[in-house]
Order: C-alpha cells, then sequence, then structure tokens
C-alpha cells in the first residue's frame, strides 16, 4: 500500500477554507484516495475518495492533480465543529484493509 | 452503510486480567477489522477477522496476546490478554460492506490498565 506524508498539524480561524494536501509518491494504477475524519472518543469517519481530477460532496473536495502523485482536501468555510484529524489513505478500494498515516490534526479557532 | 456497535465503550482493568470487546454490526458483513490506536496516536490494524477461519494478524500483533472471533457474519470480539499498562488503548472494530465501499468504524472502546 501506498505510503502517505501529510502535515502533522494546521490551524485555521473559522469562516475559512482549509487546504490539507497529502504526498503520495508510490501510488500504484488501482490505488483511490480517501481522506477520513476523526474526532475525540469517535471512530474514524469516511468524507471522501476520488481517483483523478476533482471530486465534491456536500462536505468537501478533493483535488488529484494528473500524476496523482499527491492530493489536496479543500474544506470550505469550516467552523469550530471541523475542529479533527484528517487522514489520507491510499489504496485499492477491492484491497480488504485500511492502512493508516499519521493523520493532520487541524484546530479551528475562533 | 453498515452500523455497528461495540461495547464496552471504556473500562478500568487491572494489569495482569484480560477483556473482551465486542463488535455487533446490523447487516452481514465478510471481514471485520480491528484497530488499535494507543494515545495521541493514529490507528494500527491488529487483524482482519473472517467468518469461519482464523484471524489474519498483522506484523507485531499474535493470537495468543489478541484472540479474536468471529461465530458468524455479523458479530465479533477482540480478547486482549493478559493486560499491561502498554496495552492502554482505544481499539475500534471496522467493516467494510459492500467491498470496495468506504469502511464504517465503531466508537470505540477505551481501555485503561492500571
Amino acid at each position: 500500500l501506498a505510503k502517505t506524508t501529510q502535515p502533522i498539524s494546521m490551524d485555521s480561524y473559522e469562516g475559512q477554507e482549509v487546504n490539507i494536501t497529502c504526498s503520495h509518491n508510490n501510488i500504484a494504477t488501482n490505488d483511490y484516495i480517501t481522506w477520513y475524519q476523526q474526532f475525540p472518543s469517535q471512530g474514524p469517519r469516511f468524507i471522501i475518495q476520488g481517483y483523478k481530477t476533482k471530486v465534491t460532496n456536500e462536505v468537501a473536495s478533493l483535488f488529484i492533480p494528473a500524476d496523482r502523485k499527491s492530493s489536496t482536501l479543500s474544506l470550505p468555510r469550516v467552523s469550530l465543529s471541523d475542529t479533527a484529524v484528517y487522514y489520507c489513505l491510499v489504496g485499492d478500494p477491492q484491497g480488504g484493509k485500511l492502512i493508516f498515516g499519521q493523520g493532520t490534526e487541524l484546530s479551528v479557532k475562533p | 452503510s453498515a452500523v455497528i456497535s461495540q461495547k464496552p465503550s471504556r473500562d478500568i482493568c487491572q494489569r495482569g486480567t484480560s477483556l473482551t470487546i465486542q463488535c455487533q454490526v446490523d447487516s452481514q458483513v465478510t471481514m471485520m477489522f480491528w484497530y488499535r490506536q494507543q494515545p495521541g496516536q493514529s490507528l494500527t490494524l491488529i487483524a482482519t477477522a473472517n467468518q469461519g477461519s482464523e484471524a489474519t494478524y498483522e506484523s507485531g500483533f499474535v493470537i495468543d496476546k489478541f484472540p479474536i472471533s468471529r461465530p458468524n457474519l455479523t458479530f465479533s470480539t477482540l480478547t486482549v490478554s493478559n493486560m499491561s499498562p502498554e496495552d492502554s488503548s482505544i481499539y475500534l472494530c471496522s467493516v467494510e460492506e459492500p467491498r470496495g465501499s468506504p469502511f464504517t468504524f465503531g466508537s470505540g472502546t477505551r481501555l485503561t490498565v492500571v
């Protein structure tokens, strides 16, 4: 499974757009990029998944360049409740297990 | 997506004892996954549990320490045996149903060993 690298922590303020970038230089052809969010005392929760270009849902956008060696999770207009750890994972959806990297601890301040 | 009920939600245990964690899913799933999250750390996969066969353990985890049962397609247990303070962690179960879809996680069991 491709290893991922993302910032350990980020700070933001309410109402700002937050972009978290993940590097995955060894991504394989069958690999998808998936982001999970984890609040304290809860299990991770799926946010978004993509293979290439751009994916958008009601929560976030995911930007993936043509070479797919990195990806950027974009959270529009964050609120205090977006304070959480965000994990970038890369793997084949048919691969049968998830391997987590270190995650990015996002702190949103008033 | 599947709904997972995990219990207990937390426990404080004496060293040398064992704790069994239960994970119940509201639908039949082929594989269930057990993770450990040590304080301030990311999640580490312990093992994959398939119904009707022995669990597959990741490097660094052994069956004697973390025996797993998978009696049917909706239920699994993880036992943390002969506990020491180093086993203090959050333990989570997870499922992928249907195959290829995003994973769903239980709310976790916060274990403190004293």
